[in-house]
């Protein structure tokens, strides 16, 4: 994998389900995993930086999980709310570079 | 309160007419990036700069340049803009780790190449 991937591109699930979308990315050089949460007409905003294979994050109802030596990020969101509606983006950075890449996006629609 | 400001934050503009889109943030982060989001495409690096004085391009940098003469500021700069570069543009910023850090986005611009 040369680029970052998320999958699905879009999803809609009804209030109180959970669910969980995929990033991938290259395994190689590994430095770092963001996720970004971006609500329509605002800006992105961190939910998790993560950096050791086998990492696990937690924010309320969130939850991530990070696999560097197979090159996949795991985003949970427990008991969806029609406030988690949005994009949910995950960036990729690799040693020896400052570049970070994004995926394209996971849209995110809980319907009440 | 911490905040990265980007200015203006809607444009309208034409072809070859040269703009400046501001970034500044408050928070002395010594990252900061530029990004053009596009449908279909995603956030895309445009450069970043590591601190003062030291900048370096992104995965899309032709048609435009930056300068980081101080810490707070990283202007965006497009010498002669063309309809191509019609897009949402974000400015963001980290503390430190680089590209390691969390970003801090601005509230992005919004321009129009005619």
């Amino acid at each position: 994998i040369l680029n970052v991937e998320q999958s699905p591109q879009s999803l809609h699930v009804q209030e109180g389900d959970s669910t969980n979308f995929t990033c991938s990315f290259p395994s190689s050089n590994f430095y770092a995993l963001h996720w970004y949460r971006w609500e329509t007409a605002k800006s992105p905003e961190a939910l998790f930086v993560m950096t050791l294979n086998g990492d696990e994050k937690k924010k309320g109802r969130i939850s991530a999980t990070l696999n560097t030596k197979e090159g996949y990020s795991y985003l949970y969101i427990k008991g969806s709310q029609p406030e988690d509606s949005a994009t949910y983006l995950c960036a990729h950075t690799q040693g020896g570079s400052e570049k970070l890449v994004f995926g394209k996006g996971t849209k995110l629609t809980v319907n009440p | 309160e911490a905040q990265v400001t980007q200015n203006p934050r809607y444009l309208i503009t034409v072809t070859g007419k040269k703009l400046t889109v501001t970034c500044s943030q408050n928070m002395n982060h010594e990252y900061m990036s530029w990004y053009r989001q596009d449908p279909g495409l995603g956030l895309r690096q445009i450069y970043y700069s590591m601190n003062v004085e030291v900048t370096d391009k992104g995965d899309v940098p032709e048609g435009y340049k930056v300068s980081r003469k101080e810490k707070r500021n990283f202007p965006l700069i497009l010498e002669s803009p063309s309809p191509n570069q019609t897009s949402l543009y974000f400015c963001a910023s980290s503390l430190s780790g680089g590209s390691g850090g969390t970003q801090y986005f601005g509230p992005g611009t919004r321009l129009t190449v005619l």
